[in-house]
Order: structure tokens, then sequence, then C-alpha cells
């Protein structure tokens, strides 16, 4: 079965300073990665994803994420962080032609002003 | 972009008693809704995939007589969570995708918080 393992809960940068969310998921075939964001009292928001292709994605709001197959892992970027970056971040793997989707268990970031 | 409306934001019942929550795609069709199931500080756990027009598929562990799903039209998925305990808290999270697209295409609603007394 797949999983994802997003192996930090809590991670609080700088505003500006760069930013690196971890993601490695195990599946036996081809993933499909993908990156949301939810914020307090909301829903997911789809940042960015992966199904083939280019290794390297970009998505809304400045972020990207590089897919390492030889790692298993799909983290997630950013150069420079604003504090309205704040929020709850998952990666997910979708199984099924992407039909169901398995989630981390995310990474809370802070932002420090 | 599409909107994913899920009511009620946050609900408090008692014990023994039945809750309802709803799940609309706002400006399309949506033949497919997934109901995810969040615990404190845990990831979401898909619970179930509702059909347009036929019975939920439940994943395994999760009970159908206790979470009933109904998904009467294209735009509006239902859970109940019958004869609520405590242990039924949680936040729970629809997601609606538009007919015949990839989950690319996916959209989540805002959420709603069960406490149960």
């Amino acid at each position: 079965a797949q999983s994802v393992t997003q192996p930090d809960i809590h991670i609080t940068v700088s505003e500006g300073a760069s930013l690196e969310l971890r993601c490695n998921y195990s599946y036996g075939a081809t993933p499909y990665l993908f990156w949301y964001v939810q914020s307090p009292g909301q829903g997911l928001q789809l940042l960015l994803k992966y199904f083939s292709g280019d290794t390297l994605v970009q998505g809304i709001k400045g972020f990207e994420a590089e897919f390492k197959r030889s790692q298993s892992s799909f983290n997630l970027r950013k150069p420079s962080v604003h504090w309205s970056d704040a929020a709850e971040y998952f990666c997910a793997v979708g199984t099924g032609g992407g039909n169901k989707l398995t989630f981390g268990t995310g990474t809370q970031l802070k932002v420090e002003l | 972009g599409a909107v994913v409306s899920q009511h009620p934001s946050r609900v408090i019942c008692k014990s023994g008693t039945s809750v309802k929550i709803e799940c609309r795609s706002l400006d399309f069709q949506a033949t497919t809704m997934f109901w995810y199931r969040q615990f404190p500080k845990q990831s979401l756990m898909l619970m179930a995939t509702s059909n347009e027009g036929s019975k939920a598929t439940y994943e395994q562990g999760v009970e159908k007589d206790k979470f009933l799903i109904n998904h009467a039209s294209l735009t509006l998925s239902t859970l109940t969570v019958t004869s609520a305990h405590p242990e039924d808290s949680s936040f729970y999270i629809c997601s609606a995708r538009p007919g015949g697209e990839s989950n690319e295409k996916l959209f989540f609603g805002s959420g709603t918080q069960l406490s149960v007394l």
C-alpha cells in the first residue's frame, strides 16, 4: 500500500528566508504527487502537482517541488517565505489513476516576522 | 475558481444523536465526491468515495452503517454520522471533482468540526 511521510511536524522560519518541506512516499508504480496547503478553518488548496515529465514543477504562490525518484521524495521549496505562508502543508500521493489520495501527516509552518 | 461549500462548519451534538454534513459543488457538477476525516495533528484519511446515483465505496475499516453517504444529485453529497459518540469527534472534509476530470481538478470544502459530548 502507498504511504506518505512528512518527517517535520513543525517548522519555523523567518520571513524572507528560504523554505524546504520534506516529503517521502512509498508506492510501487509511478506516483501522482501533490502538495496542498490548509489555513486554519479552511479547506485544502492545491499548490502544485506532479504527474509526469519535468521533475521540477512550479506551483502557485511561488512554490516549487522536485520529484526525485531515486530518493522517493517530493520536497516543497520556496526561495523567500512571506508571513502569509504560515499554514499547514500536506503532501499526498494519488493512486488508481490519481483517484485516491493518501496524505502525509502534515507540516505546520510558522513564519517569524 | 470552483467552489465547494461544506455546511455546517462546526457542530456540537449529544452522544447518541445523528449529525448530517452537506457538501455542495457550487459552480460545477461533481459526479464524484470524497469524504475525509482528520484527527488532531494527524493526516486526512479517506473514508469513502461518493458517486452520484450509486452506493458509496467505503475504505477498509469505515463503518458504512455509521457513516451514511448520500449523493443524490450532481451538486450535493451528504455524510450522516449516526448515533454519534465522543470518539466520532473529528474534522470532516469533503472534496469534489468535476465530471470526467482527474484529481488535479479536485476541490476541497472548508471542513466541519464535529464535537460529540
